[in-house]
Formats: C-alpha cells, sequence, structure tokens
C-alpha cells in the first residue's frame, strides 16, 4: 500500500456522462496531482493542487476539472465523456509541490493505483 | 514545453539477455527519474537520477546532463522484469514543478 488511495479502482460509463475520481493522499502531504495514462498519448500530467490551491496545469481538457478540499482530498471530475477518455487516472502526492527525492531517505512523493476509466 | 523521448518503444528478450534504454530530454533538468510499471498497472519508482552513476542490483542507470540523456541499464533480465519503463523529467528552466513522461520502452522477457 503506497499510502495513496485512489477510488474507485475501475468505473465503466457511457459515453456524455460524468464521473468524478477521487484521491486521498497520503498522510502529511499536502500535494496532489493528477495523471491521465491513455495508450497513444502515454503519461499525461494534467494538474496539480497544494494545499487546497491550484498550483500547476498540464494538458487538462475544458471538460475535466479538479478541486482539492480542507481535509486535501482530492477529486477529478470528468465531463461530457468520449470514447477517447478511457484511461487510467494516477493520482500522486507529496509533502512538498515540487517531487523531491532525498538522498538515503527515499522519494517525497508517491503514486496511487490508479482508476482505470472505461466509457463505451 | 520540454520533450522526453524514449527509445525503443518495444523490446522483446529472452531471459538472461542484458538490454539498454535511452531517454533523450530537449532541456536542461533538475529531476530525472525512471519508473517500471508492472503489469498491474502500478508505477515503481527505480532511480532519482539527474546526473552521475547508480546501481541497484540488476539495474543501473547513467544520466549524462550536458549531453541531454539517460540510459538505463537491464542486466540478466527476468521474466518479472517485464513491463513499461518510463523516465520522467522535470525542466531546470521552466516555471512549474510537473514531472513530465516519455511514452515508455515495453520490456517483454520470455522464459
Amino acid at each position: 500500500d503506497s499510502g495513496v488511495t485512489q477510488t474507485p479502482k475501475h468505473l465503466i460509463t457511457a459515453t456524455g456522462q460524468r464521473v468524478t475520481l477521487r484521491c486521498s493522499p497520503r498522510s502529511g502531504d499536502l500535494s496532489v496531482y493528477w495523471y491521465q495514462q491513455s495508450l497513444d498519448q502515454g503519461l499525461q500530467f494534467l494538474i496539480q493542487y497544494y494545499n487546497g490551491e491550484e498550483r500547476a496545469k498540464g494538458n487538462i481538457l475544458e471538460r475535466f476539472s479538479a478541486q482539492q478540499f480542507p481535509d486535501l482530498h482530492s477529486e477529478l471530475n470528468l465531463s461530457s465523456l468520449e470514447l477517447g477518455d478511457s484511461a487510467l487516472y494516477f493520482c500522486a502526492s507529496s509533502v512538498n509541490p515540487g517531487w523531491d527525492v532525498w538522498p538515503g531517505l527515499g522519494y517525497g512523493y508517491t503514486f496511487g493505483s490508479g482508476t482505470r476509466l472505461t466509457v463505451v | 514545453g520540454i520533450q522526453v523521448e524514449q527509445s525503443p518503444p518495444d523490446l522483446i528478450l529472452q531471459e538472461g539477455a542484458n538490454s539498454t534504454l535511452r531517454c533523450n530530454f530537449s532541456d536542461s533538468v533538475n529531476n530525472l527519474q525512471w519508473f517500471h510499471q508492472n503489469p498491474w498497472g502500478q508505477l515503481i519508482n527505480l532511480f532519482y537520477i539527474p546526473s552521475g552513476t547508480k546501481q541497484n542490483g540488476r539495474l543501473s542507470a547513467t544520466t549524462v546532463a550536458t549531453e541531454r540523456y539517460s540510459l538505463l541499464y537491464i542486466s540478466s533480465s527476468q521474466t518479472t522484469d517485464s513491463g513499461v519503463y518510463f523516465c520522467a523529467v522535470r525542466s531546470a528552466n521552466q516555471a512549474g514543478t510537473a514531472l513530465i513522461f516519455g511514452k515508455g520502452t515495453t520490456l517483454s522477457v520470455s522464459s
């Protein structure tokens, strides 16, 4: 268990629908990142939050939105779903805003196991 | 933004063979990491290596930052090495803290 919890693990939904993916960060982590992994695009950075505020934005579609709540969990909302949105959605969390690595002490971030979204 | 290219895209090996995976990046980086994604989708950290050489068992990695590439070596490959290997970087010259991933090398090791 990495400490980052993503729910649900699997989700099947129809085109045009709206879904919400949830990420609970590792205890003590303030930053949450969302990534989308699709077959043709690889792992793409979507958005980052740090202590409730949006920190960085990547290739996130306008149909997608995210937020980080006071308890630091984050939700990624995907609307008007298309077949091409089928992908594995990863959440990662870290203590600091960056991808800290502390030599000899380990990584300051960790990835969750992902939510596999299938749009039919 | 920074571009990350990995080669080869696919690699098929017999157990016991050695391999070299390459990652080229288009800008200076202050963070470079190698990941292994296992067949169950889990991303596993292998190396943090913005420069220099590191070894961990049968795996080793070298980054030549001045020439903007990194290599991951897998020796005496085993079937459990199968999966996708990603290189990910953070640009030293651009704002933001996103870790940008390459498209990966898919490794299949057969017994």
